[in-house]
């Protein structure tokens, strides 16, 4: 099992530019969600899905918007990036019992110049 | 509201010492709770967690937390540090009506030195 991973690693915009960030897990989990890790913010969370084609705002979910059309991947994208939206992203998934394990990929880091 | 709170945002012990990283958390229920680990440049994985039963976890690496529900606290401790230890923890706690939601706390860095 790869379990979550995500592309890009790293990506670099200019603000106004437009992207997508690839999200992918194998572990047949319904339930996912995207966060960004800023300095001293924590992790906050920006959407999620409980299955596919069911998507659910988080506490951050403006500029970006998602999409669930397999269980499988989960893509954000970035529709007009700000430098705001310099972060490190990370995508996690979550088994279906009480108190399940979220499991995260390894992260992307995106600067907006 | 749900909130965690992670006393001390840099935490420094020596290689050997006890490491205590504390974490508070504020809900109208019993939540389920977790401690997750990570390593530079990593993603987050997960440390331990507690959901039912016995209130002490003992999880990876030597790591325990105890569930202390009339002190409203998930402490994390390894008796012993080690350099690979230097890492952020962040403790989690569900939130109220939907388990799979978590409200974090903001991190403790954990510097260990020789």
């Amino acid at each position: 099992n790869a379990g979550v991973t995500q592309t890009p690693k790293f990506q670099v915009l200019k603000t106004g530019q437009s992207m997508t960030l690839q999200c992918a897990q194998d572990m047949n989990h319904e339930y996912m969600s995207w966060y960004r890790q800023d300095p001293g913010m924590g992790l906050r969370l920006i959407h999620y899905s409980v299955g596919a084609g069911i998507t659910d705002q988080g506490e951050v979910p403006n500029g970006y918007n998602v999409s669930r059309s397999t269980t499988e991947d989960f893509p954000l994208r970035l529709l007009s990036a700000a430098p705001s939206q310099t972060s490190v992203y990370f995508c996690a998934s979550i088994g279906g019992g009480l108190g399940d394990t979220q499991y995260f990929g390894p992260g992307t880091r995106l600067t907006v110049l | 509201a749900q909130s965690v709170t992670q006393l001390g945002s840099h935490v420094s012990v020596s290689e050997g010492a006890l490491v205590l990283l504390r974490c508070n958390y504020s809900s109208s229920v019993p939540p389920y709770l977790f401690w997750y680990v990570q390593y530079p440049n990593q993603g987050l994985q997960l440390l331990l967690k507690y959901t039912t039963g016995a209130t002490l976890v003992k999880g990876i690496n030597g790591f325990e937390a105890e569930f202390k529900k009339s002190e409203t606290s998930f402490h994390l401790t390894k008796p012993s540090a080690h350099m690979s230890d230097a890492a952020e923890y962040f403790c989690a706690v569900t939130k109220a009506g939907n388990n799979r939601k978590l409200i974090w706390g903001l991190g403790t860095s954990l510097a260990v030195n020789p």
